[in-house]
C-alpha cells in the first residue's frame, strides 16, 4: 500500500515549456487535491477532483489545467510555464465517507522554471 | 487579511520543554480544526484533528480550540529534537462537501538536544 505517490520529485523547466505532473492513490480515495507550497505562504488549493471525471477551480488556479480519468490519477498541467510557477506541488486524496477530514499527502514534486 | 493567520517562526526550544504553536483565523464558519506536521522535504501528515471547541489529548501532544476567541492551539510536552519540524493548522467549514481545507503558513520548530 504505496499510498499517495507524485511524479516526478524534481524538475526544472524553462519559460514557456509544458509538463504534466502526475499524482496516484491506491486507497480508492473519490476526493483528490493539488497544493502549491511557497515560502511564507503555506499550502494554497490549485484544483480539485471530488471524483472520477470531475474538476472544480481552487484558490490559485490559473496557468494550470487538471484532469482526472481514472480515480486513482490525478494529473496537473502546466501549459505554459512561468517562473512564479517555481515551487513545490503536493497532490492529496481523501476518503469522504470516513468520517475525517483527513487527507493524505504525497511526497511533493519541486518545480524550478527558469 | 488571510483567513487563517500562524506565525511563522522559527521558534527553537531546548530539548524537554513545552512548545506552544498557535493559529487564528477569521472565519466563525469553521467546524473542523487539524494540525499538521511536515518534515523537511516531506509531505504533511495528520497529527491533531478536532471538531468544534474543546480540547484533545495524544500522548505528548494537546490540541485546543477556543471558538469565541477564534484562536487554535497545539502544545507538545517534554519536545524531542525528533518534533523538529514545521506545523500548518489547517480548517474546514462544517458544510463542506468538497472538504477543502484552508492552511496557515506553518510554524517551523526546531528541538534542540
Amino acid at each position: 500500500n504505496a499510498g499517495v505517490t507524485q511524479t516526478p520529485k524534481f524538475r526544472v523547466l524553462k519559460t514557456g515549456q509544458s509538463m504534466t505532473l502526475l499524482c496516484a492513490q491506491d486507497m480508492n480515495h473519490e476526493y483528490m487535491y493539488w497544493y502549491r507550497q511557497d515560502p511564507g505562504m503555506g499550502l494554497r488549493l490549485i484544483h480539485y477532483s471530488v471524483g472520477e471525471g470531475t474538476t472544480a477551480k481552487g484558490e490559485v488556479p490559473d496557468g494550470y489545467n487538471v484532469s482526472r480519468l481514472k480515480k486513482q490519477n490525478f494529473l496537473l498541467g502546466l501549459e505554459s510555464a512561468a517562473p512564479s510557477q517555481t515551487s513545490v506541488y503536493f497532490c492529496a486524496s481523501r476518503d469522504p465517507t470516513g468520517g475525517i477530514e483527513t487527507q493524505y499527502f504525497g511526497p511533493g514534486t519541486r518545480l524550478l522554471v527558469l | 487579511q488571510k483567513e487563517v493567520e500562524q506565525d511563522p517562526g522559527p521558534l527553537s526550544v531546548p530539548e524537554g520543554a513545552i512548545v506552544s504553536l498557535n493559529c487564528t483565523y477569521s472565519n466563525s464558519a469553521f467546524q473542523y480544526f487539524m494540525w499538521y506536521r511536515q518534515y523537511s522535504r516531506k509531505g504533511p501528515e495528520l497529527l491533531m484533528y478536532t471538531y468544534s471547541s474543546g480540547n484533545k489529548e495524544d500522548g505528548r501532544f494537546t490540541a485546543q480550540v477556543d471558538k469565541s476567541s477564534k484562536y487554535i492551539s497545539l502544545f507538545i510536552r517534554d519536545s524531542q529534537p525528533s518534533d523538529s519540524a514545521t506545523y500548518l493548522c489547517a480548517m474546514s467549514l462544517r458544510s463542506s462537501n468538497t472538504g477543502k481545507l484552508i492552511f496557515g503558513q506553518g510554524t517551523t520548530l526546531q528541538v534542540k538536544p
